[in-house]
């Protein structure tokens, strides 16, 4: 079945980083465009960042631009957040999600992992 | 950027009753509009995408209706399993993608 698994949260001092990875299977993965999108607790959902199937196309939130990095392997089947310069402010679950179709809206998501920020 | 304004915030409801929820787009979205379900501890749910189609396995007591900037998602008849936030995202004019803030239903 379509399973979408990510890895790599925790407890990170402000300024740190932080790289989250998450595992698909269950599908042609390099098909799909792909998004983070992340939860603050006991708050809303934050689209954070946006890849094109090839990888040749991102796009991120300006709350994390010139700090985060979204990324992908296609031949691992992963896709990655390579997050620097880690605030307090983004403390929150990180979601990976498939992208349903040519517009971006997400038929398939992760269980989450937590990022803490807190020194 | 696209904001998006849900209503009400929490909507207390008894089991079987028929729940609108409503979402507003500072500026037309034409019918690029999805909802979300949201259980506690888990990961959202595609419920409806392009305004009025449900996602693959969702049952029909939930429909999708609105264009522009007026959207609402009705559950025909609550369903116990139906308790959770209910969240709004348009796709028409990105990036950024927007989400609302989000609808708790909870039990009356």
């Amino acid at each position: 079945q379509v399973q979408l698994v990510e890895s790599g949260g925790g407890l990170v001092k402000p300024g740190g980083s932080l790289r989250l990875s998450c595992a698909a299977s269950g599908f042609t993965f390099s098909d799909y465009y792909m998004t983070w999108i992340r939860q603050a607790p006991g708050k809303g959902l934050e689209w954070v960042a946006y890849i094109s199937n090839s990888g040749n196309t991102v796009y991120s939130a300006d709350s994390v631009k010139g700090r985060f990095t979204i990324s992908r392997d296609n031949a691992k089947n992963s896709l990655f957040l390579q997050m620097s310069s880690l605030r307090a402010e983004d403390t929150a679950v990180y979601y990976c999600a498939r992208d349903q179709g040519l517009l971006p809206h997400f038929d398939c998501w992760g269980q989450g992992t937590l990022v803490a920020v807190s020194s | 950027e696209v904001v998006m304004t849900q209503s009400p915030a929490t909507l207390s409801v008894s089991p079987g009753e028929r729940v609108t929820l409503s979402c507003r787009a500072s500026q037309s979205v034409g019918s690029d509009l999805a909802w979300y379900q949201q259980k506690l501890g888990q990961a959202p749910r595609l419920l409806i995408y392009d305004a009025s189609t449900r996602a693959t396995g969702i049952p029909a007591r939930f429909s999708g209706s609105g264009s522009g900037t007026e959207f609402t998602l009705i559950i025909s008849s609550l369903q116990s399993e139906d308790f959770a936030v209910y969240y709004c995202q348009q796709y028409s004019y990105w990036p950024p993608l927007t989400f609302g803030g989000g609808t708790k239903v909870e039990i009356k």
